[in-house]
């Protein structure tokens, strides 16, 4: 089964601490697609970042990078010196064939971030 | 960002009655997608479409159906409310399967 692993419901940082939120995920499929998205408190979701599974290289953009390790199936996201706009709801995602051959995306139940000034 | 738009934005209804939410894309995305978003669920697939009159279901459809007659437009219809379908919803459309998925404003529903 298809499988996204945010075990991490809830975290306080306070400002310019680092952060990282873990996602870890479970599929069949050798070929699939990974996504973190952010939901401010005003509520829209924001595409963040998509890895494919050949495609192992760590990520960075300005405070947030990505390490995405096949060999522990996890897809972890840190945010260096948080600020207040960090704080927000962080989904993983996963892209991939499910058991019956349809291309299926799974999310988790997200991640609640909170930087306190 | 991705044109899409959701109609209404916010919706109060009593239980029994129909309900049907907009979904509107400028971008020509062939997918397109309804999730609705609870606590501690993250977001559930309801319908999607993968093209003009085609769609299937998700994971959690029972009680919702959807048209698509043009690309752009999704709908969502709630055939007789209840209140466990008091949710947000978003769509989202992607111009393939495997492609990013881009979303909706939401719509926030509260079934009485």
């Amino acid at each position: 089964a298809q499988k996204v692993t945010q075990a991490q419901t809830e975290i306080s940082v306070v400002e310019k601490e680092d952060v990282t939120l873990d996602c870890v995920y479970e599929t069949r499929d050798t070929t699939y697609y990974l996504f973190w998205y952010k939901q401010p408190p005003s509520g829209e979701l924001v595409f963040l970042i998509r890895r494919n599974s050949f495609d192992e290289q760590n990520e960075i953009s300005g405070r947030y990078s990505w390490n995405f390790q096949k060999s522990t199936s996890s897809f972890n996201f840190t945010i260096t010196a948080s600020q207040v706009v960090d704080s927000a709801v962080y989904f993983c995602a996963l892209s991939a064939v499910d058991s019956g051959g349809y291309q299926k995306v799974t999310f988790g139940i997200g991640t609640k971030l909170q930087v306190i000034p | 960002d991705a044109g899409i738009t959701q109609s209404p934005r916010h919706k109060v209804t009593e239980t029994g009655t129909p309900v049907t939410l907009r979904c509107h894309q400028t971008e020509n995305h062939r997918y397109m997608y309804w999730y609705r978003q609870d606590p501690g669920h993250g977001l559930r697939l309801i319908h999607y479409s993968y093209g003009v009159k085609d769609t299937d279901k998700g994971e959690v459809s029972d009680g919702y159906s959807v048209s698509r007659s043009k690309t752009e437009d999704f709908l969502l219809t709630l055939e007789s409310a209840t209140s466990s379908q008091t949710s947000v919803y978003f769509c989202a459309i992607s111009d393939g399967v495997k492609e990013t998925q881009y979303f909706g404003p939401g719509t926030r529903l509260l079934v009485l």
